[in-house]
């Protein structure tokens, strides 16, 4: 049994810099979900496909922030010119559609900007 | 603006001991799950709660459901060391907006 798996773990990178994140959810699942968290809060939801289609953005989600489905199956989320404050763990969800629609998490990729 | 508020934010017990912790919210939602997190890992489902009233029991924790799903509780039993982590309440206030609004959490230390 394959769960959300998230690559990289870990990214260091300069301010300024271009980050690219991927995720790949529990095969059958048709939803999937980007997070955000930082130290000391929960998780912020930031976007959200049902298949390849993105149906919801967070206002947290800055024009230098853009994620992708583009076959409903794996995703990807890039952060343009990153800046200090992006420093966080970037957590991705994934659920099938039923009637709880439960979110499995990843192990979540953590970012640190310097 | 949906709000979970989770208490008590930190914990700190001996093996062996009872404890209790809350989400509460003046909001109603559809479901309710409860996360375990440990550091530099992703959240960990315990349980999903959906039916106001509701009761579920996993070996030694019980989670309830407020009966008007505004609020949520988890009691762990005889606590042990392998207990130790971030709980997360995280609610879902349905229809087409299937997004998770997270309480901050509550870090829990189990002393041997």
């Amino acid at each position: 049994d394959t769960g959300v798996s998230q690559d990289p773990r870990h990214k260091i990178t300069k301010r300024g810099q271009n980050v690219t994140f991927r995720c790949d959810p529990i095969s059958e699942h048709n939803r999937l979900y980007w997070y955000r968290q930082t130290l000391g809060q929960g998780p912020e939801f930031l976007t959200y496909f049902q298949n390849e289609a993105q149906l919801e953005k967070s206002r947290l989600l800055s024009d230098r922030f853009s994620a992708e489905r583009p076959k409903g199956s794996f995703s990807t989320l890039e952060i343009q010119r990153t800046e200090q404050g992006d420093s966080a763990m970037y957590l991705c969800a994934s659920s099938l559609a039923g009637f709880t629609d439960t979110q499995y998490f990843g192990p979540g990729t953590r970012l640190t900007v310097l | 603006t949906q709000l979970l508020e989770q208490s008590p934010q930190f914990l700190s017990i001996q093996e062996g001991e009872n404890l209790t912790v809350y989400c509460n919210s003046s909001s109603v939602f559809s479901s309710l799950q409860w996360y375990r997190q440990e550091p530099g890992e992703g959240p960990v489902l315990l349980v999903t709660v959906v039916t106001g009233g509701e009761v579920k029991k996993l070996k030694r924790l019980t989670f309830q459901f407020g009966d008007a799903r505004k609020d949520s509780s988890l009691h762990i039993t005889a606590a042990q060391p392998g207990d130790t982590g971030l709980y997360l309440c995280a609610g879902d206030s349905g229809g087409s907006n299937y997004k998770l609004t997270f309480g901050k959490g509550t870090l829990l230390t189990v002393n041997p």
